[in-house]
């Protein structure tokens, strides 16, 4: 079964500086790839996701992941931190024979440090 | 477009009981998914409906079923709550159609946080 590894549970980021949050995948195949974000009391929001189409994705509030097989990684990243970025992340595969169950990670804790 | 809504946001019921939820996806979708979310175990799939059949089930005990109508909306019923039971239950709709080239995002609901006492 697919699956993500998402490291570090908390993150402590402060405002302006780089986000970097880790995603690993386990497939030998390319498997199709999703960050989500989620706020206190809220559902999931999707951010961006990786179809094979390019392997630098673009997302909403400035957030961006780029798609390394040789690494099976996408990493999720925001060049300058903002306060309203503080939510939870969650890197998430499914795959691609049909079945379209998602697969999600731990999660990362995103704190910001004014 | 109006988003996936999820009927009731809060629910708390005692041990034994039994607890429906509603999911009413975005307008065209046709797949709904559902999920547990809890503190230990994280964000898990439960099941999968699309074109009322059930499409995917994720491993969860018996006590765990869905249904899907004609109209695409979606319940889950969850019996003889237990205490573990107490999560958010998330519900996301998607177009539906996978195949290898094509992707499925799926849309998230709020959620409907039961708490079992």
């Amino acid at each position: 079964a697919q699956s993500v590894t998402q490291l570090g549970s908390h993150v402590s980021v402060s405002e302006g500086a780089l986000v970097l949050l880790r995603c690993n995948y386990s497939s030998s195949v390319p498997p199709y790839l999703f960050w989500y974000v989620q706020y206190p009391n809220q559902g999931l929001q999707l951010l961006l996701k990786y179809t094979s189409a390019a392997t630098l994705v673009k997302g909403i509030n400035g957030f961006e992941a780029e798609f390394k097989k040789s690494e099976t990684s996408f990493h999720l990243t925001k060049p300058s931190a903002h306060m309203s970025d503080a939510a939870e992340y969650f890197c998430a595969v499914s795959d691609r024979d049909g079945n379209n169950r998602l697969a999600f990670g731990k999660g990362n804790q995103v704190v910001v440090i004014p | 477009k109006a988003g996936v809504t999820q009927t009731p946001r809060y629910l708390i019921k005692t041990r034994g009981q039994q607890v429906t939820l509603s999911c009413s996806p975005i307008s065209g979708h046709r797949s709904v998914s559902w999920y547990q979310q809890t503190p230990g175990q994280g964000l898990q799939f439960l099941f999968e409906y699309f074109s009322e059949t059930q499409r995917n089930k994720g491993n969860f005990p018996g006590r765990f079923s869905g249904r899907q109508f004609s109209n695409s909306r979606s319940e889950m019923n969850v019996s003889t709550l237990e205490l573990g039971d107490s999560a958010l239950y998330l519900c996301a709709s998607s177009l539906g159609y996978v195949t290898g080239r094509v992707t499925d995002t799926q849309y998230f609901g709020p959620g409907t946080r039961l708490t079992v006492l």
